[in-house]
């Protein structure tokens, strides 16, 4: 079975950092990826990590541990556009996805 | 590139009837495609996947019946919610990878309201 947990909500001031993390125990591994989620919309790519590291792209970056079964999400220099939901995912062996439930970043001015 | 479109992006309909939602790739070959449902303040749920040219498999505790796909090209599948119910109502999302790639494009999704 699969299992992904993240925290539900998350606040932070415009212009902050925040981290969201991400634990998962799934059958089988290839990769974890990172979606932003705007209400009544669907998902879009923030990123990808198959390898142990940080991956960094812009304001947002993503780390894997796979021995701890570990990721996190870093948005940088929040901007008011930046709240929304974001999807922690777990590929698995048969390239399905698995969801975590998705955190909830509201940015206050 | 990689773009996958829905139709309809909203519809109405009411309670016994049946909806159809089509999911497209637009430019790519989509081997296999996903169909997830998604519930307000919930993730999402992945109900079913499909490979073009054979049968969908479907996740427990989703009625095959009830939820008709069909991939009948590379570029093309359907979900049809039979005899809908207001519990059915709910956001509908397909995606869609290329053969070799671990990474799914999602459609824009597809509001499902049952009356």
């Amino acid at each position: 079975g699969q299992n992904i947990d993240q925290p539900t909500e998350m606040t932070a001031t415009e212009g902050a950092i925040v981290q969201i993390n991400c634990t998962y125990q799934t059958s089988g591994f290839n990769g974890l990826f990172w979606y932003q989620q705007h209400a009544g919309e669907a998902p879009t790519f923030l990123s990808y990590n198959v390898l142990d590291g940080l991956e960094e792209k812009g304001r947002f970056s993503s780390f894997l541990s796979r021995s701890k079964g570990y990721s996190y999400l870093l948005l940088k220099e929040l901007q008011m556009k930046d709240s929304a939901s974001y999807l922690c995912a777990v590929v698995d062996n048969d390239y399905k996805l698995s969801f975590g439930a998705g955190t909830t970043v509201t940015v206050r001015a | 590139g990689a773009v996958v479109s829905q139709h309809p992006s909203w519809v109405i309909c009411k309670s016994g009837t049946s909806v159809k939602i089509e999911c497209r790739s637009l430019d790519f070959q989509a081997t296999t495609m996903f169909w997830y449902r998604q519930f307000p303040k919930q993730s999402l749920m992945l109900m079913a996947t499909s490979n073009e040219g054979s049968k969908a498999t479907y996740e427990q505790g989703v009625e095959k019946d009830k939820f008709l796909i069909n991939h009948a090209s590379l570029t093309l599948s359907t979900l049809t919610v039979t005899s809908a119910h207001p519990e059915d109502s709910s956001f509908y999302i397909c995606s869609a990878r290329d053969r070799g790639d671990y990474e799914q494009y999602f459609g824009p999704g597809t509001r499902l309201t049952v009356t």
